[in-house]
């Protein structure tokens, strides 16, 4: 398994501006990945991030609005950008451990708040 | 196009009682199938993973099993206590393609009364 830690825990911004999420990991690994929990919602994929190429994302999420940057095995950043309050919302990230990251474990997650 | 769904979407049980959560894909082509918890404002905890040639694993008072071909799985918890009281999702990872993504279901909301 892998500790993950993810910064802020929570934050409360206002529209029109950014904020850049850091995840860490206790261990290196390949593959690093992005949700994002609307409220009541599941978790939906955002993009998936390797090291030392670009993120991939999924249909309906852009580069512009979330740059990601991978800057080593360890560590990650996920931007949310010209913030708006359709934002507010749980993002996690998490990473995929063993051979062809077959298990996925999450990070406690950042709580975004727009207002 | 993949989808998960979570049966049922709440439940409210007394301590001590043996409960199964229901999760179904649409579609069997599945690499593995993942059970988290989730407690309310946290992150997710992996509870089982089922790779897509087993028919189950067993955690504790956790044993999940799964029916590719039907597109079933299922979460059994064994004696539940009030600190089990929780969201359950399950998640599936598709077999086609190269894709490392999780489709979610919607969860299941516990709750254990002491």
């Amino acid at each position: 398994s892998a500790v993950i830690s993810q910064k802020p825990s929570r934050d409360i911004c206002q529209r029109g501006t950014s904020l850049t999420i850091q995840c860490q990991v206790d261990s290196q690994v390949t593959m690093m990945f992005w949700y994002r929990q609307q409220p009541g919602q599941s978790l939906t994929l955002i993009a998936t991030a390797n090291q030392g190429s670009e993120a991939t994302y999924e249909s309906g999420f852009v580069i512009d609005k979330f740059p990601i940057s991978r800057p080593n095995l360890t560590f990650s950043t996920l931007t949310v950008s010209n913030m708006s309050p359709e934002d507010s919302s749980i993002y996690l990230c998490s990473v995929g451990m063993g051979s062809g990251a077959y298990e996925q474990y999450f990070g406690p997650g950042t709580r975004l708040t727009v207002t | 196009k993949q989808e998960v769904t979570q049966i049922p979407a709440a439940l409210s049980v007394p301590e001590g009682e043996n409960l199964v959560l229901n999760c179904s894909f649409t579609d069997s082509a599945i690499y593995n199938l993942q059970w988290f918890r989730q407690d309310p404002g946290k992150g997710l905890t992996s509870l089982l993973l089922i790779q897509s040639s087993q028919r189950e694993q067993t955690s504790g008072r956790l044993n999940a099993s799964l029916d590719k071909s039907s597109g079933r799985s299922t979460l059994y918890i064994a004696a539940s206590q009030p600190g089990d009281s929780a969201t359950y999702l399950c998640a599936v990872r598709p077999g086609r393609g190269s894709s490392y993504k999780l489709i979610f279901g919607s969860g299941t909301r516990l709750l254990v009364r002491p």
